[in-house]
């Protein structure tokens, strides 16, 4: 299953399949892009960075896929459990002045048995 | 356990109150931060504290005042509750300043009626 952008925010997918959410961001001078996960009344969990010199970072279960010529981020997820039911959300962070993270809209993630 | 905690969880008050939500981080970490995110889940950046100094206060309404008695400690005053406030809060902290990897809190949810 795949997200589109931020203007799709839920996405439904089979257990056990490969899911791809993906995010647009908007500024050209950020240094580093996150992605987070927050579960139903949690707070975010990082999951994943990757600099704005890379183009793609893996992790456990995860990729994250940077396009830098189209503004886009991706976030791949292999093999989803049940577990990865959640809302993900993109960040960016700039790399001079103040550096907060700016979060992007999220999409909320479900995975069906 | 090690974590970042906050009180309380969740909050109801009469607009025009005055109330305050506290943190607390034992993960050693000498950042700090408070996030407001809306019904839209959009998450967002108010205030953080490297080593108990204000590093970043975003365009907050000067009705929140955070306070930090200490590296592990960040709590978050509001005065004259709006409608408007009602949101849920996170406390966050990071062991960098304005690190990709923050930790959040589990959140307090505030209604304001």
């Amino acid at each position: 299953g795949e997200s589109v952008g931020l203007h799709l925010p839920t996405l439904s997918v089979q257990e056990g399949d490969n899911s791809i959410i993906n995010c647009a961001y908007s500024n050209s001078a950020s240094d580093y892009f996150i992605w987070y996960k927050q579960e139903s009344g949690k707070g975010p969990q990082f999951i994943i960075d990757i600099r704005s010199n890379m183009d793609k970072r893996q992790g456990q279960r995860v990729t994250v896929l940077l396009n830098k010529t189209v503004k886009h981020l991706s976030l791949q997820i292999a093999a989803t459990q049940p577990g990865d039911s959640a809302v993900y959300f993109c960040a960016e962070k700039l790399a001079q002045g103040a550096q907060k993270l700016v979060f992007g809209q999220g999409t909320r993630l479900t995975i069906n048995p | 356990d090690t974590a970042v905690s906050q009180t309380p969880k969740y909050l109801v008050t009469q607009m025009g109150n005055d109330k305050s939500i506290k943190c607390e981080q034992n993960l050693g970490h000498d950042t700090m931060y408070w996030y407001k995110q809306d019904s839209k889940k959009f998450l967002k950046i108010m205030f953080s504290y490297n080593n108990k100094e204000l590093i970043i206060n975003e365009t907050v309404p000067n009705r929140f005042s955070p306070k930090s008695p200490d590296k592990a400690h960040l709590n978050l005053h509001i005065n004259s509750l709006e409608l408007g406030d009602s949101a849920v809060y996170f406390c966050a902290s990071s062991q960098v300043v304005n690190g990709n990897e923050q930790f959040f809190g589990p959140g307090t949810r505030l209604t304001v009626l």
